[in-house]
């Protein structure tokens, strides 16, 4: 059973430049996170999916930000015209969701660290 | 509104002591989950326990041991006999569930250092 993965782990851009992350959950889980851990921070909810639908997006996604899961499987999210604020650990997390307790059991990805220079 | 609230920033002791972490959470609604994760230093958050706000059944599972209490809206992590390995920074997370769907709060933090 392979965890969360998350690629690419590092990324260094430069401001103004676009990039893309991709997230592949556990593979029989519905439900599909993104957070931003900042430095001597816990993580904070970005947005999630229940299968495609994307179900709840935070305050903290701006118009810069776009998420995605196509076929309900793995998910990118992108950011726009990237700035030295978006330096970040991007985590990715899978749960269940089918129902019961467990649906929020998160498991979290090794994440991408973006440098934003 | 929803708040998790880990007072301990940095903790230290020496291996072999007892070492238990905080969290105290704020939430007006009646069903929610608290977790506790740990993050090493390679960085990747790994799952250790969920407690149902309905299930105030504490719990040992070999050196770890968990104690929710309601009444003071606390939910603590103990280490019996630290070792080095369990040197990370712990976070103390709240899932709420309303009608309008769920919300999972982190708190900052506790970083352990285990010293051999």
């Amino acid at each position: 059973d392979t965890g969360v993965s998350q690629d690419p782990r590092h990324k260094i851009t430069k401001r103004g430049q676009n990039v893309t992350f991709r997230c592949d959950p556990i593979s029989e889980h519905n439900r599909l996170y993104w957070y931003r851990q900042t430095l001597g921070q816990g993580p904070e909810f970005l947005t999630y999916f229940q299968n495609e639908a994307q179900l709840e997006k935070s305050r903290l996604l701006s118009d810069r930000f776009s998420a995605e899961r196509p076929k309900g499987s793995f998910s990118t999210l992108e950011i726009q015209r990237t700035e030295q604020g978006d330096s970040a650990m991007y985590l990715c997390a899978s749960s269940p969701g089918t129902s019961g307790s467990k649906d929020y059991e998160q498991y979290f990805g090794p994440g991408t660290r973006l440098t934003v220079t | 509104a929803q708040k998790v609230t880990q007072a301990q920033t940095e903790i230290s002791v020496v291996e072999k002591e007892d070492v238990t972490l905080d969290c105290v959470y704020e939430t007006r609604d009646t069903t929610y989950y608290l977790f506790w994760y740990k993050q090493p230093p390679s960085g990747e958050l790994v799952f250790l326990i969920r407690r149902n706000s309905f299930d105030e059944q504490n719990e040992i599972s070999g050196r770890y041991s968990w104690n929710f209490q309601k009444s003071t809206s606390s939910f603590n992590f103990t280490i019996t006999a630290s070792q080095v390995v369990d040197s990370a920074v712990y976070f103390c997370a709240l899932t709420t569930i309303n009608t309008g769907g769920f919300k999972t709060i982190f708190g900052a933090g506790t970083r352990l250092f285990v010293k051999a």
